[in-house]
């Protein structure tokens, strides 16, 4: 399974629109990008998953370039709520499909 | 909708005891696992399952076992608990087809002491 990293941190504001980006270099052909998101003593949540171009939901955008090798999730207009963990992972097909790998993920903080 | 529910969500146990976190899913899921996280990190994968008899290991499997004897059970068993194994531990579950989404259960917080 393809490592990813990103920030470990970031802060915002109200209001503002928040971009994530996660980079996955190893990435395989039949993989999927895959966004949880984690508020303190709760399990992770899926918030969106893409494989390439851009993919929208009620909560997020990602963007996924061409080669595949980062991602970027796009929070629109935060609000003190969406202060969690914001984890990045790469979900393989085939027998693989069963593991979700989780990194260190990326802790947002949004401020009044 | 219950979804994954786990339990207990609260345990304290001596080092060298053994016991058993529950894991029970109702939506018929193939894909069952089990996460621990420590303070400050991320989830690391323990066991996971595609289907009921069929279990495999993860990252930090030493010193858990799992079994799937059915769809809807997966417990995870501490064979003689240590200190190493505080941690809260969760299980998910998803679909092999259709969907990607995984579902979390609340977390079983185990304290060795």
């Amino acid at each position: 399974l393809a490592k990813t990293t990103q920030p470990i941190s970031m802060d915002s504001y109200e209001g503002q629109e928040v971009n994530i980006t996660c980079s996955h270099n190893n990435i395989a052909t039949n993989d999927y990008i895959t966004w949880y998101q984690q508020f303190p003593s709760q399990g992770p949540r899926f918030i969106i998953q893409g494989y390439k171009t851009k993919v929208t939901n009620e909560v997020a955008s990602l963007f996924i370039p061409a080669d595949r090798k980062s991602s970027t999730l796009s929070l629109p207009r935060v609000s003190l709520s969406d202060t969690a963990v914001y984890y990045c992972l790469v979900r393989g097909g085939g027998t693989s499909y069963g593991k979700l790998t989780f990194g260190q993920g990326t802790i947002l903080t949004v401020h009044p | 909708n219950a979804g994954v529910t786990q339990t207990p969500k609260f345990q304290v146990l001596k080092t060298g005891q053994s016991m058993t976190l529950q894991c029970a899913q109702d939506m018929n899921h193939e894909y069952m696992s089990w996460y621990r996280q420590d303070p400050g990190m991320g989830l690391r994968l323990i066991h996971y399952s595609v289907g009921a008899g069929i279990t495999d290991q993860g990252e930090v499997p030493n010193g858990y076992n799992v079994s799937r004897s059915t769809t809807e059970d997966f417990p995870l068993r501490l064979l003689s608990a240590a200190p190493s194994q505080t941690s809260v531990y969760f299980c998910a579950s998803r679909t092999g087809t259709g969907g990607p989404e995984a579902f979390f259960g609340q977390g079983t917080r185990l304290t060795v002491v």
